[in-house]
């Protein structure tokens, strides 16, 4: 079984609108969790971490459950330069990260 | 500040050559890290430096693969002899000390092709 299970999309959204998506991880003992995000041919960005109660930056909003060991992210009024790959990443130790697939979203004009 | 780099950008090897790819942390980062993407799967840990000192190389994939960071400051990561299956992008990431609460900053990556 995979670290970190995410649906790879693609979602194809127009400007404006509200995406979101999830994550699973194995780890129960995993102790911190982020959304990164990476743009084609380029290194991950960190965009967020996740925290139990769930936070918002800006147009992003993140959940977490830790009894269900799912993670989320919602992007509301998307632009056009939020098409990226997102990626859930879960740290189970103090430093090594365990990285999903990604998931691929694309915002049209 | 600059970001981490890494060198080359690209290689393009054949089966059963060498190759070594460096990695530059951002100044000041005790804290290393190799990880890699092979083609459709995600990205994995390889290993964790600590200054000069391997503190974790569980991910590792075979004794071709060797990893140094001498000084504890830029490290390299050969691979000896490379196999088809080492295709794929590797990124250095770094970060401050103590690992466990500083976001670790990647490199732009080295892309492997092996022939």
């Amino acid at each position: 079984r995979k670290e970190v299970e995410q649906d790879p999309g693609p979602f194809n959204v127009p400007e404006g609108a509200t995406v979101a998506f999830n994550c699973t991880y194995s780890n129960s003992a995993s102790q911190s969790f982020f959304w990164y995000r990476q743009d084609c041919r380029k290194e991950p960005k960190l965009l967020m971490s996740v925290y139990s109660s769930g936070n918002e930056d800006g147009r992003f909003t993140a959940q977490l459950n830790r009894a269900s060991q799912y993670i989320s992210l919602l992007i509301r009024d998307s632009k056009l330069s939020d098409s990226a790959t997102y990626l859930c990443v879960v740290k189970a130790n103090d430093y090594k990260l365990s990285f999903g697939a990604g998931t691929t979203v694309t915002v049209r004009a | 500040e600059a970001g981490v780099t890494q060198f080359p950008s690209h290689s393009v090897i054949e089966k059963g050559q060498t190759v070594t790819l460096r990695c530059d942390p951002i100044s000041g980062h005790d804290n290393l890290y190799w990880y890699r993407r092979v083609m459709g799967k995600e990205i994995k840990f390889l290993l964790h430096f600590v200054k000069e000192s391997k503190q974790d190389e569980s991910g590792m994939p075979n004794n071709r693969f060797l990893a140094e960071r001498t000084g504890g400051t830029y490290s390299t990561l050969k691979v000896q002899p490379a196999e088809l299956e080492d295709s794929g992008v590797y990124f250095c990431a770094s970060s401050r000390a103590p690992a466990g609460v500083r976001e670790q900053f990647f490199g732009p990556g080295t892309r492997l092709t092996v022939l």
